[in-house]
């Protein structure tokens, strides 16, 4: 079955780079159409999509956010990488990953999210 | 900046028949928007639902279904149970870019 995992600091300072990790199993990144996303939520708040990376590499990152993202695979360990740059107490939120087996088809399984305050 | 709107809460009675939707700022919403739709319980990560307007994933309940009405996205409850009490997200695509929506407080009383 297709399981995905987030990890990574619980707490980061303003101004910091954020690098979460998504370890996943049950499908690979190798496969025509499979991609994972990153979408997050700040607490009460509505979802967030932030980036997606395909398995050929292409990679689609939020309008708003670009400038801050990046989304990497290591298909080899299984795992997405995503790094955001000068990081603010606004972006607190629960980040989750999510995998998806088309273009069309989005987020059918979700990692449990983790956490991520920003606070000095 | 693209904006993705839902009704921000609706009440329905158990077995009754609600109806969220999902407005673009661009204009009509069509197939090509791929809307997609997912329920959030609290504490709990979302869960897919619909997927490319009106197609149900394996889990998902026959009472729930996705369509076009009026120009917008629409997903509708039939025969609402109480489980069905939770937080409905909507999502579309802009040309390379994915944009949920505000979300819909649904509460069934």
């Amino acid at each position: 079955q297709i399981t995905l995992k987030e990890s990574g600091p619980t707490l980061v300072k303003p101004t910091q780079t954020l690098t979460l990790t998504c370890a996943f199993s049950g499908f690979s990144l190798s496969t025509t159409g499979v991609n994972v996303g990153w979408i997050r939520q700040p607490p009460g708040k509505a979802l967030e999509w932030l980036a997606r990376i395909y398995w050929n590499d292409d990679k689609h990152y939020s309008s708003s956010l670009k400038n801050r993202l990046t989304i990497t695979k290591d298909t080899s360990k299984s795992q997405v990488v995503l790094t955001m740059t000068n990081m603010d107490p606004v972006d607190t939120a629960t980040y989750y990953c999510a995998h998806s087996p088309n273009f069309w088809l989005l987020f059918d399984y979700w990692g449990q999210g983790t956490l991520v305050t920003v606070s000095s | 900046q693209t904006v993705v709107t839902q009704e921000p809460s609706l009440t329905v009675s158990p077995g009754g028949t609600v109806t969220l939707t999902c407005a673009s700022s661009t204009g009509a919403v069509t197939n090509s928007d791929y809307p997609n739709w997912f329920q959030q319980k609290p504490g709990q990560a979302p869960r897919a639902l619909i997927y490319s307007t009106s197609n149900k994933h394996s889990w998902t309940p026959a009472r729930f279904s996705g369509s076009l009405l009026g120009g917008k996205a629409a997903l509708t409850l039939s025969g609402v149970q109480p489980e069905d009490e939770a937080e409905y997200y909507c999502l579309l695509y802009f040309g390379g870019v994915w944009v949920f929506g505000g979300g819909t407080k649904l509460t069934v009383l």
